[in-house]
């Protein structure tokens, strides 16, 4: 089945610890992207890739890293992470620009 | 800078009356347009997209959306609401950045509910 995982769904963290949320997808798909949804602000973009080693900085990039070394893999790795980072996370990927994206099923993230 | 504008984050219908979600955007030169849906606890799936071609687009569930690049709207529509519409409808623009790059902006989304 054609899909985007994300892991963990439900995370519940302490400010400071580092985590990494991971994003994988079996479609073959070039482009991935991540992004974080709070209420009232829709999705903002946090990074996009565009193949492997190739990523860029979207909307609200401060406080986050990615790292591409996998066609199929696109982890979102919170190095110190912070309370204003508690928000529902998704990844998504496409085959091509201007396709379609696929998302995956979220991850909520609380930090306290 | 691209923006979305969706007017209306909550929005209440009769069953069986018009769907009207309200989408505007901002760019240079003619974007993607997309709008998604997303179900409680879920996470978004395509409703429809335009690219280039003819400027009403048809989608799944029966919704539609039409390009207006006059108006620099893309609105969608459903001619008869189903209690199975309710969820949340975003709008989404792509189009390359300076660096070549594509970027995607989504609108901050509308709350469609159905009422019986």
């Amino acid at each position: 089945e054609a899909q985007v995982t994300q892991n963990p769904r439900y995370l519940i963290t302490v400010t400071g610890k580092k985590l990494t949320v991971t994003c994988s997808q079996n479609m073959n798909h070039e482009y991935m992207s991540w992004y974080r949804q709070d209420p009232g602000l829709g999705l903002r973009q946090i990074y996009y890739s565009m193949n492997v080693e190739v990523t860029d900085k979207g909307d609200v990039p401060e406080g986050y890293k990615v790292s591409r070394k996998e066609k199929r893999n696109f982890p979102l790795i919170l190095e110190s992470p912070s309370p204003n980072q508690t928000s529902l996370y998704f990844c998504a990927s496409s085959l091509e620009e201007n396709n379609e994206q696929f998302f995956g099923p979220g991850t909520r993230l609380t930090v306290l | 800078a691209q923006s979305v504008t969706q007017l209306g984050s909550h929005v209440s219908v009769s069953e069986g009356a018009l769907v009207l979600l309200r989408c505007n955007y901002s760019s240079s030169v003619p974007p993607y347009l997309f709008w998604y849906v997303q179900y409680p606890n879920q996470g978004l799936q395509l409703l429809l997209k335009y690219t280039t071609g003819a400027t009403l687009v048809k989608g799944i569930n029966g919704f539609e959306a039409e390009f207006k690049k006059s108006e620099t709207s893309f609105h969608l529509t459903k001619p008869s609401a189903h209690m199975s519409d309710a969820a949340e409808y975003f709008c989404a623009v792509s189009r390359q950045n300076s660096g070549g790059y594509q970027k995607v902006t989504f609108g901050t989304g509308t709350k469609l509910q159905v009422i019986p």
